[in-house]
């Protein structure tokens, strides 16, 4: 069975500080890893998609890395408007058709 | 549209009454999904889309759940005879197509209060 993690659940992190966030997943042939931002009460807002291990995406702060086993979110002297949940998501060859399987997200707070 | 569409963002029902979430995909996307989030969980896939294939019902979690679409167009989320476990945020996102390579995107979601 398809499987994501994420973690840590939480994380909080003084300005400029930085940091990652990891997903580990399992799945019986990968098609992608999805990473999301998603504010409260809000949809979850797409960031970056990863295909293949040693793939690597940035955006402003931050940076996304892909292995065989795991993702991380890189964050790079973070700022108090990148407080968030972070999920991960895959879309595997034997998973539902091409939905995405979810991990339970990472709720990051950066402080001033 | 510009995005996903889904309405009404909020919905305060009566344990055992109907209810209906609708989604209006991006223009020109093929794919359309449905994920159920219950509050401090994760995102659960409910039913997928693909243009005119028949749907994937896999993630449904009762028969008390359909769902359906018109074409390429607007989807509609039917819970029946809802229950209190049935409360959480409901949400639609679409793609392109199904394909790898193509970003999936969301809509704000539905908030379903049963009570």
């Amino acid at each position: 069975e398809d499987q994501v993690t994420q973690s840590p659940e939480a994380l909080r992190l003084q300005e400029g500080e930085s940091s990652s966030l990891n997903c580990s997943y399992t799945v019986s042939g990968l098609r992608g890893l999805f990473w999301y931002r998603q504010d409260p009460g809000k949809g979850p807002e797409f960031l970056f998609t990863l295909y293949s291990a040693g793939e690597e995406k940035e955006k402003e702060r931050l940076k996304a890395t892909l292995t065989k086993k795991e993702s991380f979110l890189h964050i790079t002297a973070p700022k108090p408007e990148d407080s968030a949940t972070y999920l991960c998501a895959v879309q595997a060859a034997g998973n539902s058709g091409y939905a995405l399987n979810f991990g339970k997200g990472t709720s990051l707070l950066v402080t001033p | 549209g510009a995005g996903v569409s889904q309405s009404p963002s909020n919905k305060v029902t009566e344990k055992g009454k109907d209810v209906e979430l609708r989604c209006d995909p991006i223009s020109g996307h093929t794919a359309l999904y449905w994920y159920r989030q219950r509050l401090g969980q994760g995102l659960e896939f409910l039913i997928y889309f693909q243009g005119n294939s028949a749907p994937d019902k896999s993630g449904l979690p009762s028969d008390r759940f359909s769902a359906e679409r018109t074409g390429e167009s607007v989807s509609t989320l039917t819970i029946q005879r809802t229950q209190q476990e049935d409360s959480a945020v409901y949400l639609c996102a679409s793609s392109r197509t199904a394909g790898s390579g193509n970003t999936i995107y969301f809509g704000e979601g539905s908030w379903l209060t049963v009570v």
